[in-house]
């Protein structure tokens, strides 16, 4: 079965780093998105990798090894409004986006 | 940037009654729009695929006859909750993709619908 893996919840400190995994089963690939949701609203799209490597955007960060099968986001300078959960998402050999269960993140002054 | 309008955000109704949500492209077409259904801290859960001009195509545990969905033009899919009862409460989401960009592009998001039957 196609499977996407990441952490429940996570926290942090405003103005610090955090790095949130996900790691992925799926029959085929075509990609890795990670999309931000806040509570009660729809999906925002933060990035895409389909190649190896780090794609550096702003803020945010996000990597890929697709041998491993495992990708992060990088959040550097924390604030407070990057309390959210954070959707991980890949796209198999058919076009279908496979979406992790996100992951809680908790911003703490 | 490619904008998704879907109304209403929110929507309070009686158990037994029929709910309409409708998913705009507003500056892009979309052959295919995703239906997509939240329940409190779970992820996304794709309910359908909407395509236009021809019949949706549903997954599985998702009632095509209680889910009703119309793609009629490139710009418009509309979702109908059709006898709505109090576990229909959830939250919808639409989404598409830019024609004019390859399957690699992201999709883009409503901003949600907000069901509560009472």
């Amino acid at each position: 079965g196609q499977n996407i893996d990441q952490p429940t919840e996570m926290t942090a400190t405003e103005g610090a780093i955090v790095q949130i995994n996900c790691t992925y089963q799926t029959s085929g690939f075509n990609g890795l998105f990670w999309y931000q949701q806040h509570a009660g609203e729809a999906p925002t799209f933060l990035s895409y990798n389909v190649l190896d490597g780090l794609e550096e955007k702003g803020r945010f960060s996000s990597f890929l090894s697709r041998s491993k099968g495992y990708s992060y986001l990088l959040l550097k300078e924390l604030q407070m409004k990057d309390s959210a959960s954070y959707l991980c998402a890949v796209l198999d050999s058919n076009y279908q986006l496979i979406w992790g269960a996100g992951t809680k993140l908790i911003i703490k002054p | 940037g490619a904008v998704v309008s879907q109304h209403p955000s929110r929507v309070i109704c009686k158990s037994g009654t029929s709910v309409k949500i409708e998913c705009r492209s507003l500056d892009f077409q979309a052959t295919t729009m995703f239906w997509y259904r939240q329940f409190p801290k779970q992820s996304l859960m794709l309910m359908a695929t909407s395509n236009e001009g021809s019949k949706a195509t549903y997954e599985q545990g998702v009632e095509k006859d209680k889910f009703l969905i119309n793609h009629a033009s490139l710009t418009l899919s509309t979702l109908t909750v059709t006898s709505a009862h109090p576990e229909d409460s959830s939250f919808y989401i639409c989404s598409a993709r830019d024609l004019g960009v390859d399957s690699y592009s992201p999709l883009h998001f409503g901003n949600g619908t907000r069901l509560t039957v009472t």
